[in-house]
């Protein structure tokens, strides 16, 4: 049963620099897996922050970045905010059709 | 603005059935994918179905092949669930959802650009 793992939780100091990851529990991620980031606020649905080549979606900070570093994918925030603080969700492509959701990362900034 | 509208959420018996809708606007709809991911009160995003854009083609997370229909009429813009045998751990919001290919080097780079504010649905 293929899993796609990310950090429950992650702190970060205003202004500071904060790095979540996506795996995969079958292997390494790669662009073929079409990694893609969703930030979600209490209460209110998704949107789209990264998308699959790594662009930022329409209005997203450029502190917001996408990339594949070793065999994860990644979501850096560069100068982290208040309000940046909020759950992250990765996507990964797992073949046949399917996709799957991270558990998703619960960042606090403090 | 591109708008994805869910409706047709509730309150239902465990083993009832369920239809969801999602209508598209200001947005191209019939030339991409769609798809429903669900929420579980306190839980993370699950992904649920996608139909391609002709709607012949279909997948299914495993928790709900066999009992879920995901369909869509591209004439009225609109995306649907149809849920049988629902049990309580259906219990969720439900999200539609557009997805969007970006290809590089003739591959294709999907990801979901568009999502709807949700619809909840509760069995009991």
């Amino acid at each position: 049963q293929t899993v796609v793992t990310q950090e429950p939780s992650l702190s970060v100091s205003p202004g500071g620099t904060v790095t979540l990851t996506c795996g995969l529990s079958s292997g390494s991620v790669s662009s073929d897996n079409c990694p893609s980031w969703y930030q979600q606020t209490p209460g209110q649905a998704p949107r789209s922050l990264i998308d699959s080549t790594n662009t930022r979606a329409s209005g997203v900070p450029d502190r917001f970045s996408g990339s594949i570093v070793g065999n994860r994918a990644a979501l850096t925030i560069t100068g982290a905010q208040a309000d940046d603080e909020c759950d992250y969700y990765c996507v990964l492509y797992v073949g046949s059709g399917i996709w799957m959701f991270g558990g998703g990362t619960k960042l606090t900034v403090l | 603005e591109a708008q994805l509208v869910e409706s047709g959420g509730g309150l239902v018996q465990s083993g009832g059935s369920l239809r969801l809708s999602c209508l598209g606007s200001g947005l191209t709809f019939d030339t991409h994918w769609m798809g429903w991911v669900r929420q579980a009160p306190g839980k993370g995003l699950e992904w649920v179905a996608n139909i391609n854009p002709d709607g012949n083609t279909r997948f299914y997370a495993d928790s709900v092949k066999g009992r879920f229909t995901i369909s869509r009429d591209n004439a009225r813009n609109s995306l649907y669930l149809q849920m049988n045998s629902l049990r309580g751990e259906d219990t969720a919001v439900y999200y539609c959802g557009r997805w969007t290919n970006k290809p590089v080097g003739g591959s294709n780079r999907y990801y979901m650009d568009v999502w709807g504010k949700g619809t909840t649905v509760i069995v009991s």
